[in-house]
């Protein structure tokens, strides 16, 4: 079964300065999806980026992008220039390896200090 | 396209009770997913439905959860008899291809009491 750890259960940062959340996941599949979702407080989860393992290229949506570290099975998600709005839980998550159901870390808590 | 919608937002019952709550997911997505969300906790998977079919249960999903997608449009999810373990938030999402991103809606929050 596919395992997902997220080792750091809350961060802060300063705003405007960037931060690094940490994701590592286990699996004995070569072809699958790794995601990042953030989920703000009493609001609903949405999806932050995406990367597919057979592309090497490190996917990037604006302030957001990720470390795709196949052989260590890594990957973390950097924001650059953190905003306010950006404070929220972040969760990991894998699919694939024929589960159809994504399997999420714990998540850890973004803070953004003012 | 409106999102994913879930119905009620908030549920709160007797143990022993009977609870169904309903997902709404995005017109053109096929696929239909439930997840079961503890405080402190990631998502964790319940089922999934393609179409109106039920291709996938979790371990989690116990002989009193039940769920159903009779048209391929809305699903609901029921429990019987609940327990006070059952208390979580119930997430719902869709998708509209094999590539596994989903898009989730709200949640119900059930409380037992």
């Amino acid at each position: 079964a596919q395992t997902v750890t997220q080792s750091q259960p809350e961060m802060s940062v300063q705003e405007a300065e960037t931060v690094t959340l940490s994701c590592t996941y286990d699996t004995s599949e070569s072809d699958y999806y790794l995601f990042w979702y953030k989920q703000p407080p009493s609001r609903q989860m949405i999806l932050v980026i995406r990367q597919e393992a057979y592309k090497q290229q490190n996917a990037t949506e604006n302030r957001f992008s990720v470390n795709f570290q196949k052989a260590a099975k890594s990957f973390s998600l950097k924001i650059s220039d953190s905003q306010l709005g950006d404070a929220a839980m972040y969760f990991c998550a894998y699919g694939g390896g024929g589960a159809d159901g994504l399997t999420f870390g714990k998540g850890t808590h973004l803070i953004i200090q003012p | 396209d409106t999102g994913v919608s879930q119905n009620p937002r908030h549920k709160i019952t007797k143990r022993g009770q009977n609870v169904t709550f309903r997902c709404d997911p995005i017109s053109e997505h096929n696929r239909l997913y439930w997840y079961r969300q503890t405080l402190g906790q990631g998502p964790e998977f319940l089922t999934y439905f393609q179409n109106e079919a039920q291709l996938e249960k979790s371990r989690l999903l116990s002989d009193r959860f039940s769920a159903e997608r009779p048209k391929g449009s809305f699903s609901t999810l029921e429990i019987q008899r609940t327990e006070q373990g059952d208390s979580a938030m119930y997430l719902c999402a869709s998708s509209p291809s094999t590539n596994y991103e989903q898009y989730f809606g709200p949640g119900t929050r059930l409380t037992v009491t």
